[in-house]
């Protein structure tokens, strides 16, 4: 079901940017680009969303490419805390559009 | 104040038996949902509430019943356990419109079916 593909793993080092990947070749007029991440044994949190435009906010950018076939998430300065795996998913904009998770990637921020 | 909390965070039991995991949110969220995260840690959605209405049924056993009592309230109940259902349960709630992609999840429930 999932209509995103991203690496399954990164590493990037504390205090630099990480810049994760996602292509979602598929993505129809309607459907958002939203970001996930899950820090070991805790629940999944929101990080950011968009459909056109770029958005920015205090956890991360995010930067969608002008055909909307691939995204990418910006962390400006990696903190060892960043360390996690993160979701992009592609969700419609009706109320009962679902969150379909894939394998997401890991990102393992080192000192 | 927790946002989403499920109780309880920990459940160990045997094959056969009947359990329940309890979620509060106090968002005043309109959805609420409940997924699954197996061993191999896909997330999956299991069900979603809007307002107490049962709005998505993924392809989920009929041993899993969703109760919400109420909108901020939203129970799962398994019965006849089977080892296969050995997961982490996560309640999320979301509000409704535009930013209902944007999901609050709670912390979690490992369930242990020996």
């Amino acid at each position: 079901d999932a209509k995103t593909t991203q690496p399954p793993s990164m590493d990037c080092a504390e205090g630099r940017a990480a810049n994760l990947p996602c292509n979602h070749s598929t993505i129809s007029g309607n459907e958002y680009v939203y970001w996930y991440r899950q820090i070991h044994s805790q629940g999944p949190q929101y990080i950011i969303h968009g459909l056109k435009n770029n958005e920015t906010n205090e956890m991360a950018s995010l930067i969608i490419t002008e055909d909307r076939k691939s995204s990418t998430l910006i962390l400006p300065h990696a903190t060892l805390r960043d360390t996690a795996v993160y979701y992009c998913i592609v969700r419609d904009s009706s109320n009962t559009g679902k969150l379909i998770f894939g394998q997401g990637t890991t990102l393992q921020v080192k000192p | 104040d927790t946002a989403v909390s499920q109780t309880p965070k920990y459940l160990v039991t045997q094959m056969g038996n009947d359990k329940s995991i309890k979620c509060e949110q106090n968002l005043g969220h309109d959805t609420m949902y409940w997924y699954k995260q197996d061993s191999k840690k896909f997330l999956k959605i299991m069900f979603s509430y809007n307002n107490k209405e049962l709005i998505i049924n993924e392809t989920v056993p009929n041993r899993f019943s969703p109760k919400s009592p109420d909108k901020a309230h939203l129970n799962l109940h398994i019965n006849s356990l089977e080892l296969g259902d050995s997961a982490v349960y996560f309640c999320a709630s979301s509000p409704r419109g535009k930013g209902s992609g944007e999901l609050f999840f709670g912390e979690g429930s490992r369930l242990t079916v020996l």
